[in-house]
């Protein structure tokens, strides 16, 4: 079935430095893709999104990447800062005419100052 | 625009009892969307509509079920609650029904003992 897997569970990171997470999806029909930033007792948060027919997308310090063949698309976020210490999801859409996101297993990132 | 609203924010039931949470999307939004998140499995897709309309379905019981108003707004139902219902509710709203950017409430977090 569809599916979104998700590495690593756990990133540490110092202030200023990059840090990557990678994602990879099973449903060669999805065409959308989305990240979350989740911090404690919040909602979800969409913080950058990306369609099947771009490769690569930037805003400010976060940017994702897609490589449709490989059916892996990755954050990016340069320069951390502690207030992105929160929980990373990505997702992928289902495909076909749906809203229906399939999210990864999240990914904590901590930003140690 | 004031942003998406889920009522109530907190709720406590016993098990076999049954529950209605209720949801109010961004104004203009006509799609709804609900997702249990747990720490165990995640972000899971329950159910969508779209004026009126349920459009896709998760793999939940039928215990677990919805319906949205003309006025775009969506209550989700669960019947004979278990233990395991345990969760947060959240409601995603978005402007379209075929991969839209999707915008969380904050949540319902529902715990049945």
């Amino acid at each position: 079935g569809e599916n979104v897997e998700q590495h690593p569970s756990t990133l540490s990171v110092q202030e200023g430095d990059s840090a990557v997470i990678k994602c990879t999806y099973s449903d060669s029909a999805s065409n959308y893709f989305p990240w979350y930033k989740q911090e404690l007792g919040k909602r979800p948060q969409l913080i950058i999104d990306i369609r099947s027919n771009v490769g690569e997308k930037k805003d400010q310090r976060i940017a994702v990447t897609l490589n449709k063949t490989a059916k892996h698309f990755s954050l990016h976020i340069t320069e951390t800062q502690p207030e992105d210490s929160a929980v990373y999801f990505c997702a992928a859409s289902q495909g076909g005419a749906t809203n229906k996101l399939i999210f990864g297993t999240g990914t904590l990132l901590a930003v140690q100052p | 625009k004031a942003g998406v609203t889920q009522t109530p924010r907190y709720l406590i039931k016993t098990r076999g009892q049954q529950v209605t949470l209720s949801c109010s999307p961004i104004s203009g939004h006509r799609s709804v969307s609900w997702y249990q998140q747990t720490p165990g499995q995640g972000l899971q897709f329950l159910f969508e509509y779209f004026s009126e309309t349920q459009r896709n379905k998760g793999n939940f019981p039928g215990r677990f079920s919805g319906r949205q108003f003309s006025n775009s707004r969506s209550e989700m139902n669960v019947s004979t609650l278990e233990l395991g219902d345990s969760a947060l509710y959240l409601c995603a709203s978005s402007l379209g029904w075929d991969a839209y950017e999707q915008y969380f409430g904050p949540g319902t977090r529902l715990t049945v003992t």
